[in-house]
């Protein structure tokens, strides 16, 4: 059974740092391509990010280059979220979702982290 | 960056009714185009993947359509548990980008 657990969500001020991490089990996952998305309360979803198998090739959305960073540890069967920077509008549910295959398609997700930025 | 717009924004609809989401891309993107649901509290699912093939353990009364610019999703024979806010997203290239979702409810 495919699972992805998140951790390292919290409360942080405007301008602070997080780590967010997601355990992959259920599945060979230096297979896939990995991904973060997030949903601000009672908003939509949006894509953050996504990260290669070999964690060579990355790609983010516009509002978060240059503070957040994607990285993998396929030893350990990882896919971790630095934020840095914090803001107000970064304050959302974090989700890790695995892409299929060849695809950009999210079929497995976490249950996902809370970050809230607020001082 | 390409553009997803939903309609309508919400819907409400009885058992057993058939009702149809529609999404536009701002610009042609083949048939990259996924459907998830998101019921209250729980986290999203992927019912429909390049815009009309059926995720495995999604009931078939969802079905999806289109190609380029506009696509649809078809729920037939609504249930209960069908009450959500559905997505559309785009695959055809990075950003990556969703649409800002139709709920449905379940009169």
């Amino acid at each position: 059974e495919v699972q992805l657990v998140e951790s390292g969500g919290g409360l942080v001020q405007p301008g602070g740092s997080l780590r967010l991490s997601c355990a992959a089990s259920g599945f060979i996952f230096n297979n896939y391509w990995m991904s973060w998305v997030r949903q601000a309360p009672g908003k939509g979803l949006e894509w953050v990010a996504n990260i290669q198998q070999g964690g060579g090739e990355k790609y983010y959305v516009d509002s978060v280059k240059g503070r957040f960073t994607i990285t993998r540890d396929n030893a350990k069967n990882s896919v971790y979220l630095q934020m840095d920077g914090l803001r107000a509008e970064d304050t959302a549910v974090y989700y890790c979702a695995r892409v299929t295959v060849g695809t950009d398609y999210f079929d497995y997700w976490g249950q996902g982290t809370l970050v809230t930025v607020s001082s | 960056d390409i553009q997803m717009t939903q309609s309508p924004s919400s819907v409400s609809a009885s058992v057993g009714d058939r009702v149809t989401i529609t999404c536009r891309a701002s610009q042609g993107i083949s048939s990259w185009l996924a459907w998830y649901q998101q019921r209250p509290g729980q986290v999203p699912n992927l019912l429909i993947y390049a815009a009309s093939n059926l995720q495995s353990g999604v009931p078939s009364r969802f079905s999806g359509s289109g190609s380029g610019t506009d696509f649809t999703l078809t729920i037939s024979g609504l249930q209960p548990e069908d009450s959500a806010t559905y997505y559309c997203q785009q695959a055809k290239g990075f950003p990556i980008t969703f649409g800002r979702g139709t709920r449905l409810e379940i009169k």
